[in-house]
């Protein structure tokens, strides 16, 4: 059975930082694209970044970039986002997804989230 | 970048009626687009992938159309178990890059 269950949300000052993990299991990690998406609350889906399998590509919303560095350590079976410069649009239930076509294109698989609060 | 403008934004409908939920893209994306259902406090499902292929296991009132820039979704039957809010996502390939529409929330009149 895929699962992904992200880990690292909580509350930080504007301009902090926080590290969110995602532990993958039951599927080849190493084997898919990986993404996160957010999604402030009450409001829609934002997809945050994605990284190939063996991370030589990764891409951004605009609004991250810079601030946001997304990885992975496939012998963890891990991805990871790196967030810096926080600021108050950045709270959002942060989650983990993938496509297990193997591609980019859609997520089929998706973590439980992580909530991210950034205010003083 | 492309934008996904998805309407209406909310709508009320009784059991059994036909919905319709519409996403225009502001350029051509073929057929690259998906639609999910989220439900409060879950994440979201995927229902529908390359606009109009049904996910494995995805009841058959559920349905997709369109391509190129204009995209529809409809609930051949709404159920109450339907309620939900559904998104649409377009992806790119150069770069790789994906954009959710705003959103529609369905609700039981």
């Amino acid at each position: 059975e895929v699962q992904l269950v992200e880990s690292g949300g909580g509350l930080v000052q504007p301009g902090g930082s926080l590290r969110l993990s995602c532990a993958a299991s039951g599927f080849t990690f190493s084997s898919y694209w990986m993404s996160w998406v957010r999604q402030a609350p009450g409001k829609g889906l934002e997809w945050v970044a994605n990284i190939k399998q063996d991370g030589s590509e990764k891409y951004y919303v605009d609004s991250v970039k810079g601030r946001f560095t997304i990885s992975r350590d496939n012998a963890k079976n891990s991805l990871y986002l790196q967030m810096n410069s926080l600021r108050a649009e950045d709270t959002a239930v942060y989650y983990c997804a993938t496509d297990s076509s193997g591609y980019y294109y859609e997520f089929d698989y998706w973590g439980q989230g992580t909530l991210v609060t950034v205010s003083s | 970048d492309i934008q996904m403008t998805q309407s209406p934004s909310s709508l009320s409908a009784s059991v059994g009626d036909r919905v319709t939920i519409t996403c225009q893209a502001s350029q051509d994306i073929s057929n690259y687009l998906n639609w999910y259902q989220q439900k409060p406090g879950k994440a979201p499902k995927l229902l529908i992938y390359d606009a109009s292929n049904l996910e494995t296991g995805v009841p058959s009132r559920f349905s997709g159309s369109g391509s190129g820039t204009d995209f529809t979704f409809t609930i051949s039957s709404l159920q109450p178990e339907d309620i939900a809010t559904y998104y649409c996502q377009q992806y790119d390939n150069l770069p790789p890059k994906l954009t959710f529409g705003g959103g529609t929330k369905v609700e039981i009149k």
